[in-house]
């Protein structure tokens, strides 16, 4: 069974630190990776793909990739009460049938106090 | 980013009636959308892939004739509860794939039922 695995959290951290999520997953075959950011009642909203080693970088987010131990990871940078929500880390998985299908992890809460 | 709408955002209706929720993406097209469902405080679960001109793909326990899913352009897919019932309450979000942006999931804002 494909699995992708989040610390349910809640993560909190003082306005302004750095935001760290982590995120394992099982199938070691995928091949694209993705944060989300979802708030209370809300639908799921992009931050971030990505699919090469290492880190890829867009503003105050940092992603970071790492095949051989199956873990990818979300940084935030200066972290703002606005950060607060859940994220979501979500992996492709390919089926039998060979489509791609998109796996979520449940998701970390996270809490930015100002 | 690319767009997709989900119409209507809300809906409460009577167990037993049928309703349907609407997925477009505005400004490209989606040979591929998905449908989810989202239970308070747990994750999304994918019901089913609905891919334009073809028979959906439904997920391991998802009852294919309750949860019809038409998908006739490139731009709409439906998703339709039959008889619904108050255990279906929940919120309902479409994606639609972007091919041109990596495959990239894109969701819409997403449509909560509420079923008495």
């Amino acid at each position: 069974q494909k699995e992708v695995e989040q610390n349910s959290g809640p993560l909190s951290v003082p306005e302004g630190a750095i935001a760290s999520l982590n995120c394992t997953y099982s199938d070691r075959g995928s091949q694209s990776f993705f944060w989300y950011r979802q708030y209370s009642g809300k639908s799921p909203e992009l931050i971030m793909f990505i699919y090469s080693n290492g880190d890829k970088e867009d503003g105050r987010f940092t992603a970071q990739l790492n095949k051989a131990s199956q873990y990818v990871s979300l940084l935030i940078r200066d972290s703002q009460p606005s950060d607060s929500a859940t994220y979501l880390c979500a992996v492709t998985f390919r089926t039998q049938g060979g489509s791609e299908k998109l796996v979520f992890g449940k998701g970390t809460k996270l809490t930015v106090n100002p | 980013g690319a767009v997709v709408s989900q119409h209507p955002s809300r809906v409460i209706c009577k167990s037993g009636t049928s309703v349907k929720i609407e997925c477009r993406s505005l400004d490209f097209q989606a040979t591929t959308m998905f449908w989810y469902r989202q239970f308070p405080k747990q994750s999304l679960m994918l019901m089913a892939t609905s891919n334009e001109g073809s028979k959906a793909t439904y997920e391991q326990g998802v009852e294919k004739d309750k949860f019809l899913i038409n998908h006739a352009s490139l731009t709409l897919s439906t998703l339709t509860v039959t008889s619904a019932h108050p255990e279906d309450s929940s919120f309902y979000i479409c994606s639609a794939r972007d091919y041109s942006v990596s495959d990239t999931q894109y969701f819409g804002p997403g449509t909560r039922l509420t079923v008495l």
